[in-house]
This record gives structure tokens, C-alpha cells and sequence, in this order.
């Protein structure tokens, strides 16, 4: 069964300094996507970065970069040179491709504090 | 690109009380529909999801039910609200062979 695990329910930054969100998960499906949404207080859901499994190399948009190491099972999130406006909660998710690539599920959060 | 537009942004209901909350989605043909919900300060819990017109599956047991009447729209309701029905509920829409899934603006529940 497809499971996501963010073990971190909060965590703290200085602004400008980089941050690591972790993220594990598991699956039996070889073929899977990996992503990472913010969301702010305003309660929408932001698309930040996707992991595909069979993606030679970690993806990057921006300040944002997902480290991904297959055998761990690990897909953290870094944001580099924080800053005040990624104060957020921060959601790891996983869809199996296998399956149809129906569902979607979902990490507990980790809520991001960029201090000044 | 694709557009869901999820109403309303806040709803407070009695207890007992019957729920309609409607997604529609624009920009985009068959796409994967989903409805999850958000416990205060908690992750998403899938709920629903379907892959076409009147196709529902149901993740978790409980007094909601949903139904799509058309390709581009989901409706998530309930006959009698409980107050652990209170929460923010998230429409969204995954189309088959990309990666993203996109989200609407969500509804703020409370059950009183």
C-alpha cells in the first residue's frame, strides 16, 4: 500500500539560509511521481516540484530542489535562500502510476517559520 | 490551462443539516477528479475520486457521498452533516498522462 511519511510538524529557518523538508514513502509500484505543494494561510495548495521514479536526475524549479534517493525512499524537499514568504505548510505527495495513476495521497505536513 | 472553481470558499452549517459542495473544472476534457479533505492543522485525506462520469470510488467510509453528473464536474454532498465533518474540503483535477494535479481554491466547513 502507497504511504507517505513527513516526520517534521514544524520547522524553524533563518531567512536567507537554506532549509531541508524530509520526505519518505512507500510503494510496491516501480513507475510513481513524487511531489511537493506548499500551502499558506490562505488555504490553497501551491504545485511547488515533481520527482518522476525513473528520473535520472533531481529535479529543480528555481529555489526549490527535490533531493531524491530511490533506494532510501527518500524524496526531501530543499529551498535554498529562504525567505520570509515560505512560511507555509508543506505537503509531500506521491501518486502511483501503476495503479492507473487515480490516486494522489498525501503527507501530515510540515509547517515551515522563516524567521527575520 | 485548466481552471477548478470550487464554491463556496466558507460554509456553517447546523448539525443535521444536508451539504452540497460543487467543483467544476474548465480548460480540460476527462480529467481525474478528487475531493479531499483537510483537518485543522493536519494533511489531506483523500475522500473520492473518479475517473469519469458517473464513476465514483470512495477511499474512507462515512456519511459523505459524491457524484458527477458531468465530465467537468464533482459534487461532494452529505444528507445529515456531523460536527466531525468540519473541515477544509479541496477539490482537485489530475489530467491522465501528466504529472501535475491542480487544485481548487477549497472549502472551509464548519458544522456547528
Amino acid at each position: 500500500a502507497q504511504k507517505i511519511t513527513q516526520t517534521q510538524p514544524g520547522m524553524f529557518v533563518q531567512e536567507k539560509e537554506a532549509v531541508t523538508l524530509d520526505c519518505t514513502y512507500d510503494t510496491s509500484d516501480p513507475s510513481y511521481g513524487l511531489f511537493w505543494y506548499k500551502q499558506p494561510s490562505s488555504g490553497e495548495m501551491i504545485f511547488l516540484i515533481y520527482q518522476g521514479s525513473y528520473d535520472q536526475q533531481n529535479a529543480t524549479e528555481g529555489r526549490y530542489s527535490l533531493n531524491f534517493q530511490k533506494a532510501r525512499k527518500s524524496a526531501n524537499l530543499v529551498i535554498s535562500a529562504s525567505q520570509l514568504g515560505d512560511s507555509a505548510m508543506y505537503f509531500c505527495a506521491m501518486r502511483d502510476f501503476g495503479a492507473g495513476g487515480f490516486k494522489t495521497i498525501f503527507g501530515a505536513g510540515t509547517r515551515l517559520f522563516v524567521k527575520a | 490551462s485548466q481552471t477548478i472553481h470550487q464554491w463556496p470558499a466558507t460554509l456553517v452549517q447546523p448539525v443535521g443539516s444536508p451539504l452540497s459542495l460543487e467543483c467544476t473544472v474548465e480548460g480540460t476534457s476527462n480529467p481525474n477528479l478528487y475531493w479531499y479533505r483537510q483537518a485543522a492543522g493536519r494533511g489531506l485525506q483523500l475522500l473520492f475520486y473518479s475517473v469519469g462520469i458517473g464513476q465514483i470510488s470512495s477511499e474512507v467510509p462515512q456519511n459523505l457521498s459524491a457524484s458527477r453528473p458531468q465530465d467537468r464536474q464533482f459534487i461532494l454532498s452529505s444528507k445529515k452533516l456531523l460536527l466531525s465533518d468540519s473541515g477544509f474540503y479541496l477539490c482537485a483535477c489530475h489530467i491522465p498522462g501528466t504529472s501535475e494535479a491542480f487544485f481548487g481554491q477549497g472549502t472551509r466547513l464548519t458544522v456547528v
